[in-house]
């Protein structure tokens, strides 16, 4: 079964790091998610992602951080400077199309800043 | 706004007892509702998801869920709990309409299985 894939699975960094966090998505899906998941809390919606824009963000989702599609294949989350409250788990996801069909999410990165 | 309650923080059931676990939802159209399952440290894994036809939807791992639209509810269901099943479950809810089609999800039910 087609899979999404976040790497790398734990990411330790200093506070006000900047820190990337990649995720294949599935190869034919063309809308691209992140959410977070601070530790013992629920899983957050940061951002969408379509046809090389963002198409719906949250209020989590400010300045510091951006996503790209870089080429064919990755899809980024970018935060500038990191906070130790950035502390959290994040899961990419890709769906193929309109409607919620195939809604998949990578199994996550950890990222602990220190 | 869409939004999920799950009002069970924490549940106890001894193993092969049944399990119901809840969902309410908040959402102005037709609902696309999800129950996923977290162990410790772990990604999400689908249990089951509804989008449309026959109401109660069956799932992995013996799980089974019923929309009910006048209730707003997705509770899911188990009828005999294994020790394995000791886990976080979250619900979610998402839509096909606004632009991003985000799920929000509930703040989870732990449950813990007594042996």
């Amino acid at each position: 079964e087609p899979e999404v894939t976040q790497t790398p699975s734990h990411q330790v960094t200093q506070m006000g790091q900047e820190v990337i966090l990649r995720c294949v998505p599935i190869s034919n899906h063309l809308y691209f998610y992140w959410y977070r998941q601070i530790l013992g809390q629920k899983v957050e919606f940061l951002v969408s992602f379509y046809n090389n824009e963002i198409s719906e963000k949250s209020e989590i989702f400010d300045d510091q951080f951006s996503v790209e599609r870089p080429d064919g294949s990755n899809f980024t989350l970018k935060i500038r400077s990191t906070k130790l409250e950035d502390s959290a788990m994040y899961f990419c996801a890709s769906k193929q199309g309109i409607g919620l069909y195939g809604y998949t999410f990578g199994s996550g990165t950890r990222l602990t800043v220190v | 706004a869409q939004s999920v309650t799950q009002p069970d923080i924490h549940i106890t059931v001894s193993e092969g007892a049944s399990l119901e676990l809840r969902c309410n939802y908040s959402y102005g159209a037709t609902p696309y509702l999800f129950w996923y399952v977290q162990s410790p440290g772990q990604g999400l894994q689908l249990l089951l998801k509804y989008f449309s036809g026959d109401t109660l939807v069956q799932g992995i791992k013996g799980f089974e869920a019923e929309f009910k639209r006048s209730q707003s509810s997705f509770n899911l269901r188990k009828p005999s709990v294994h020790w394995s099943d000791a886990a976080e479950y979250f619900c979610a809810v998402g839509g096909i309409t606004g632009g991003g089609n985000k799920l929000t999800f509930g703040t989870g039910t732990q449950l813990k299985v007594e042996l």
